[in-house]
């Protein structure tokens, strides 16, 4: 069974820090994505990876940069959070082996709220 | 890129009835459609997808079709019951890409 876990279920954090949050997944898959959930916005890519030390800009990036020095492990960083980053954070990871893309696992999401 | 669009954004149905939720694209290439259903306070999960091969597909009381030439494919809930209440999102994915567009999610109430 595939398990995705994020480091913080809830997170408080003032404008300006610097925020970082973590995923790891336990199922070696190559790719690992994180999301942020808005209402009525759906889920919109932040940045992805496909391999260790591999990363692509998603649809919304400013403000946001990765880091995967481990292939379990997908790490979030918001440079100096602002209150519009102000948001739920999902991460995903996904097999993709031979050219063929698996299914999406989510972890539980983070809810971060910036003051 | 890609935009998909979900309609509608919530749905209220009574128990037993059916709910549908529709999704276009934008992209010809897109060639798989996934669906991924997240109960309250929940992660989202993949209930059901299809690839552009196909026009219909069936799982129990959900199905998904597919209309390649008009760019839209669909969600069916039949016989719906109180667990079925959640947040349906839709997604698409262009040809050997590697990412996921969504649609802005339907949130599905089943009335007792």
């Amino acid at each position: 069974d595939v398990k995705v876990t994020q480091s913080s279920r809830y997170l408080v954090k003032r404008t300006g820090e610097k925020v970082f949050l973590e995923c790891v997944q336990d199922m070696d898959h190559e790719n690992m994505f994180w999301y942020r959930q808005d209402p009525g916005l759906g889920l919109r890519l932040i940045y992805f990876s496909y391999d260790v030390k591999m990363k692509e800009k998603g649809d919304i990036p400013e403000g946001y940069s990765v880091s995967r020095e481990k292939k379990e492990r997908f790490s979030l960083i918001l440079e100096s959070a602002s209150t519009n980053q102000t948001s739920m954070y999902l991460c995903a990871s996904r097999l993709q082996t031979g050219g063929v893309s698996y299914e999406q696992y989510f972890g539980p999401g983070t809810r971060l709220t910036v003051t | 890129g890609e935009n998909v669009e979900q309609h509608p954004s919530t749905l209220s149905v009574q128990e037993g009835d059916s709910a549908v939720i529709k999704c276009t694209y934008s992209d010809s290439a897109s060639n798989y459609f996934p669906w991924y259903k997240q109960e309250l306070g929940k992660r989202p999960q993949l209930i059901i997808d299809i690839r552009s091969n196909v026009g219909e597909k069936k799982d129990q009381r959900i199905a998904v079709t597919l209309n390649k030439t008009a760019k839209h494919f669909s969600l069916h809930i039949t016989e719906t019951q109180p667990e079925d209440s959640a947040v349906y999102f839709c997604a698409a994915r262009i040809k050997g890409g590697n990412k996921l567009t969504f649609g802005g999610g339907t949130r599905v109430l089943v009335k007792p």
